[in-house]
């Protein structure tokens, strides 16, 4: 079974920029139909939707974010990345990563129906001087 | 970005009783493709959030049959026949129509 493990540092300064890690275990990032979502968690704002990566490395982000985040595969390692500049506090939160899986492609429009069904325990970011 | 709004946000229940949480959208979920793109999760104290229920009414794989979801277009609903005390969490909606994703507030089930 699929595991996902959220590590990186959990206290960064204001300005500076987060570099997160998700390591899977239990099957490859590159295996087809699956996605890699960033889900951030606050007390503010509840959950909020990051952006995904695919399997073969595109990319699509919350538009919310865009011009502060990157994502990246590591099939070497088996990990996906994010990073995240110009830090706030506002950007205090839970970090998780989340696997999506793709189980339906409509053959009119290329809309792909996915699930997130694996979560990473996530892990906290504190954005403090 | 579309607007998900649950309510209530705090649903106290007890053990046995049904319960019923209710989920709104600022648009129309369904796609030509005739499904309805809205997920529920829950989110066990102290866990992550958990896939229960999805395309607005298929159960996850393990997720007990004692969860029904139901609802079209923009109005969606979270139904458990008989609240158990391992039910408490908080219950989020989400629509994965399409990017941005985005969820609901959370209704938060707690035994009275």
């Amino acid at each position: 079974q699929m595991q996902l493990q959220e590590s990186g540092p959990g206290l960064v300064e204001p300005s500076q920029t987060l570099s997160l890690t998700c390591t899977v275990s239990g099957g490859s990032v590159n295996s087809g139909g699956f996605y890699w979502n960033w889900i951030r968690q606050s007390p503010g704002k509840g959950l909020e939707w990051m952006g995904y990566i695919s399997n073969d490395g595109n990319t699509y982000y919350n538009p919310s974010l865009k011009t502060r985040v990157t994502m990246s595969l590591d099939t070497s390692r088996n990990q996906v990345s994010l990073n995240l500049t110009s830090l706030t506090p506002a950007d205090t939160a839970v970090y998780y990563c989340a696997r999506d899986t793709t189980f339906a492609t409509d053959f009119w429009s290329g809309h792909r129906s996915s699930y997130i069904d694996v979560w990473g325990k996530g892990t906290t970011v504190s954005v403090s001087s | 970005d579309i607007v998900m709004t649950q309510s209530p946000l705090s649903l106290p229940v007890t053990p046995g009783e049904p319960a019923s949480l209710s989920c709104t959208s600022s648009q129309s979920l369904l796609h030509r493709d005739g499904y309805n793109h809205l997920d529920w999760y829950l989110q066990k104290p102290g866990q992550s959030p958990q896939l229960l229920i999805y395309l607005s009414s298929n159960r996850a794989s393990g997720v007990p049959d004692r969860f029904s979801g139901s609802g079209s277009g923009t109005h969606f609903t979270l139904e458990i026949s008989r609240v158990e005390a391992e039910d408490v969490g908080v219950y989020y909606c989400m629509q994965a129509l399409e990017t941005p994703l985005t969820f609901g507030q959370g209704t938060r089930v707690e035994i009275k």
